[in-house]
């Protein structure tokens, strides 16, 4: 079962400072996802990447960058934190595109911009 | 619009009660999966359905693809059924992306 780590699981960031979110993976998948979960929307896509040092928009990417510096760790950066990012990021991976794969996810950090 | 509805929105069960959750999608989907999100938040993938049937221990899953629906059952529900089941589809296979609907809501009571 493919194993996907976050850190940190939670933090608080003050509103215009940096934030830098971290996620691993073992079990060797090229796709990595960033997601943020908010009430009443679900979890949405911010970025996701296909292959190391290169990164993809998802359906939110304003006010995120993304980073895959290798297949497994794949980085999530606020550069100026505000409220609205207040939230739940999820991390996940999945095998390359066949038909019927799975995404799997990690634990999750919560994130509090004051 | 949203491309992807959930409902109910929530759902209370005794033990031992069945239960079906539904996911309707606005676009064809290539990949449709469940998932479970606990109470304390973390995500589970239960199943992976994009067309058919699919059974795993107390859960079967059976998508319509032309029809643009899969419904979730839950047979014989226990008190650690309880949390949030989502559903989400990737409605163009372009890039492994999913859209995920907001989830039922179910409380299971002893």
């Amino acid at each position: 079962e493919a194993a996907v780590t976050q850190s940190p699981r939670s933090k608080v960031a003050v509103t215009g400072g940096k934030v830098t979110l971290s996620c691993h993976q073992t079990n060797n998948h090229d796709y990595m996802y960033w997601y943020r979960q908010d009430t009443g929307h679900g979890l949405r896509l911010i970025h996701y990447s296909y292959v190391a040092d290169s990164t993809e928009k998802g359906d939110i990417p304003d006010g995120y960058k993304a980073s895959r510096p290798s297949q497994e760790n794949f980085s999530l950066i606020l550069e100026l934190a505000s409220l609205s990012q207040t939230a739940v990021y999820f991390c996940a991976s999945s095998e390359l595109g066949a038909y019927s794969y799975e995404q799997y996810f990690g634990p999750g950090t919560r994130l509090t911009v004051l | 619009g949203q491309q992807v509805q959930q409902s109910p929105a929530s759902l209370v069960l005794q033990e031992g009660e069945n239960a079906e959750l539904q996911c309707n999608f606005s676009s064809t989907a290539t990949q449709l999966q469940w998932f479970y999100q606990s109470p304390g938040g973390s995500l589970v993938s239960l199943l992976s359905n994009p067309s058919g049937t699919k059974h795993t221990g107390r859960l079967t899953s059976t998508t319509v693809t032309k029809e643009r629906r899969s419904s979730l059952h839950i047979s014989s529900s226990q008190t650690t059924d309880s949390g949030t089941y989502l559903c989400a589809i990737d409605p163009n296979s372009a890039g492994n992306k999913l859209t995920f609907g907001i989830g039922t809501r179910v409380l299971v009571r002893p």
